[in-house]
């Protein structure tokens, strides 16, 4: 069965660097999502892509984050400048067109040191 | 802000007894809602996803909507061990925010051998 990977597993970083998250998405989907779980606390929504730009995103999702969609297959997340409140699990999630059902990835934790 | 809102529990209940899980939420036009199951240290794994009001049957999983009182439930019959986890409950956006999807904090379910 199909399913969404994310490379790395775990990140390690120092603050201020920049990181970048990698997600392949189920090959027919073409929704594509961000989502962040510190530890203990709930997910939380960052971002959702389509058709090649970001379709929604939240108020957590500011100018230190991007994302991109550089080939076919990969669809990544950027921090351009990691604070120590970055830490979390990273999500990618997709879903197909006319389709509700968003499907995650293992996840990504980074750790900002 | 709209929310999703459950308890965080623990809820223990005995093997084989029926977990009931249940979830509000605030955004009044929202028409979509997801019952995940979280592992620790794992990503959300779906196991129901729910559009109309009533009740909606796979296997041992019941998912219940009310959409005039903006409430959801979810079902587990014949409970086993192997359902220890963090159920979260999960809705769309409604309008031009529908690719959001707002997560609840997770109710801790604890089925007891």
């Amino acid at each position: 069965e199909p399913e969404v990977t994310q490379t790395p597993s775990h990140q390690v970083t120092q603050m201020g660097q920049e990181v970048i998250l990698r997600c392949v998405p189920i090959s027919n989907h073409l929704y594509f999502y961000w989502y962040r779980q510190i530890l203990g606390q709930k997910v939380e929504f960052l971002v959702s892509f389509y058709n090649n730009e970001i379709s929604e995103k939240s108020e957590i999702f500011d100018d230190q984050f991007s994302v991109e969609r550089p080939d076919g297959s990969n669809f990544t997340l950027k921090i351009r400048s990691t604070k120590l409140e970055d830490s979390a699990m990273y999500f990618c999630a997709s879903n197909r067109e006319g389709a509700d059902t968003q499907y995650f990835g293992p996840g990504t934790r980074l750790t900002v040191l | 802000q709209k929310e999703v809102e459950q308890n965080s529990g623990p809820l223990s209940v005995p093997e084989g007894a029926i977990a009931s899980l249940n979830c509000t939420y605030s955004d009044r036009g929202s028409q979509s809602f997801f019952w995940y199951r979280q592992y620790s240290g794992k990503s959300p794994e779906l196991i129901m996803f729910i559009y109309s009001n009533g009740d909606k049957e796979d296997g041992r999983f019941t998912a219940q909507l009310n959409k005039a009182s903006q409430y959801v439930s979810l079902l587990i019959r014949d409970s086993q061990p192997s359902d220890s986890a963090t159920y979260l409950c999960a809705s769309r956006g409604s309008g031009t925010s529908y690719d959001k999807v707002i997560f609840g904090p997770g109710t801790s379910l604890s089925v007891i051998p």
